[in-house]
């Protein structure tokens, strides 16, 4: 199947900074990428959707100043995660779907830990 | 709208032993149905797909399942399990939009 690598796998960061998560389609193109957030033993959380070239669209609840998305070219977004806080920490998995396909392509995902 | 209810948060059983994880979800349209398994820390990676043709679907690690339309299930099922088969499972609903939706998952631990 196709691969989506998602860098970096873990982070450590410091309260009130930024991080950057990426997520890549290696063997595909993606015009549609999607940014999960997963809290201990919990399912799979919808952050936003992301799409080539426009905006991204983000699911009720989620604040757009905090958690912005880039989606730069057919095989890259980037989540980044504005003035960190503990309570941002969480594990972030990124997906990707082949435009006319039907199954979405998972990253290895990103545990973040803000301190 | 579209859910999916996994039934089960968490299901022990003993090595070599078969086990069901069960799914069930609502839709008013036509859907295709995902079991993703997640080790730790790790993504998730597909474990089969139902997207039409048979009702039983099998799919990677001796998992399969079963589409039950009227029943509005699609349970997941190995006959033997393995200490390596421990890990959380996500049953998921795609509509043919771009959302997937996912299950709050099953913790499978399968002891010696």
């Amino acid at each position: 199947g196709a691969v989506v690598s998602q860098h970096p796998s873990r982070v450590i960061c410091k309260s009130g900074t930024s991080v950057k998560i990426e997520c890549r389609s290696l063997d595909f193109q993606a015009t549609t990428m999607f940014w999960y957030r997963q809290f201990p033993k919990q399912s799979l959380m919808l952050m936003a959707t992301s799409n080539e070239g426009s905006k991204a669209t983000y699911e009720q609840g989620v604040e757009k100043d905090k958690f912005l998305i880039n989606h730069a070219s057919l095989t890259l977004s980037t989540l980044t995660v504005t003035s960190a806080h503990p309570e941002d920490s969480s594990f972030y998995i990124c997906s990707a779907r082949v435009e006319a396909g039907t199954e979405a392509f998972f990253g290895q995902g990103t545990r973040l830990t803000v301190v | 709208a579209q859910s999916v209810t996994q039934l089960d948060s968490q299901v022990p059983v003993f090595e070599e032993a078969p086990v069901e994880l069960r799914c069930n979800y609502s839709s008013s349209v036509s859907v295709y149905l995902f079991w993703y398994v997640q080790y730790p820390n790790q993504g998730l990676q597909l474990l089969l797909k139902y997207l039409s043709g048979s009702t039983l679907v099998k799919g990677i690690n001796g998992f399969e399942a079963e589409f039950n339309k009227s029943q509005t299930s699609f349970h997941l099922r190995k006959p033997s399990v393995h200490i390596s088969d421990t890990a959380e499972y996500f049953c998921a609903v795609y509509t043919g939009g771009f959302k997937t939706i996912f299950g709050a998952g099953t913790r499978l631990f399968v002891k010696a």
